[in-house]
């Protein structure tokens, strides 16, 4: 069974701070990686999506890679700012069926201080 | 729309009631999913349609969750006899494709409540 950790499970970095987080899933049989952001009571909002026969890719301050064989994903912020405050979802998608599409890991709880 | 949008946003019950909660896709999205997300955790699948052919159902936690699509859009996630362990966030998903490439987009959520 697929199974996805993040840490760490909160940070709290004055602005300014460039950071990264992390992700790491046991099966390295995926299709892609997405990362996602969710703010208190929304829904989720992608940011960020790396095929598996992808290294990395970059959006705006944002930069994610994907290390398929070692099972990880960073996710690298530089210069955040209070508005970057959120949790911070990875989810990978796997090809074997349906049930185990989508997978999510539990999320980094970031706060970016003024 | 240009989102994916859910109602009601916040749903209380009691429990033992039935509850439904809609989602209703990007215009034009295949695929559909939903999800569960207790507090403070990620996202749990739930079930997933194919148009109106629900594919696959093995994340329901119980027979008492049934999902409809039947005509390949708006989707109702339906819980009967509400249990105090079915308060959650539940999400909606859509993506464009069938091969499941490409990006989910997620509506904002149905908050359940159940006292």
């Amino acid at each position: 069974k697929q199974e996805v950790t993040q840490i760490p499970a909160a940070l709290s970095v004055p602005e300014g701070e460039n950071l990264v987080l992390n992700c790491s899933f046991t099966d390295s049989a995926i299709y892609n990686l997405q990362w996602f952001r969710q703010d208190p009571g929304k829904g989720l909002t992608s940011l960020l999506l790396i095929q598996s026969s992808q290294r990395e890719q970059t959006s705006g301050r944002l930069n994610a890679s994907l290390d398929k064989s070692s099972g990880r994903s960073t996710l690298y912020i530089a210069a955040s700012q209070p508005g970057d405050s959120a949790t911070y979802l990875c989810a990978v998608r796997r090809l074997v069926n349906y049930g185990q599409n989508f997978v999510f890991g539990p999320g980094t709880r970031l706060s970016v201080l003024p | 729309g240009a989102g994916v949008s859910q109602s009601p946003r916040y749903k209380v019950a009691k429990r033992g009631q039935d509850v439904a909660l809609r989602c209703d896709p990007i215009s034009g999205h295949v695929s559909l999913f939903w999800y569960q997300q207790a507090l403070g955790q990620g996202p749990e699948f739930l079930t997933y349609f194919q148009n109106e052919a629900q594919l696959d159902k093995s994340g329901l936690p119980s027979d008492r969750f049934f999902a409809e699509r039947p005509e390949g859009s708006v989707s109702t996630l339906k819980i009967q006899r509400t249990q105090q362990e079915d308060s959650a966030v539940y999400l909606c998903a859509s993506s464009s494709d069938r091969v499941l490439v490409n990006e989910q987009f997620f509506g904002p959520g149905t908050r359940l409540t159940v006292l």
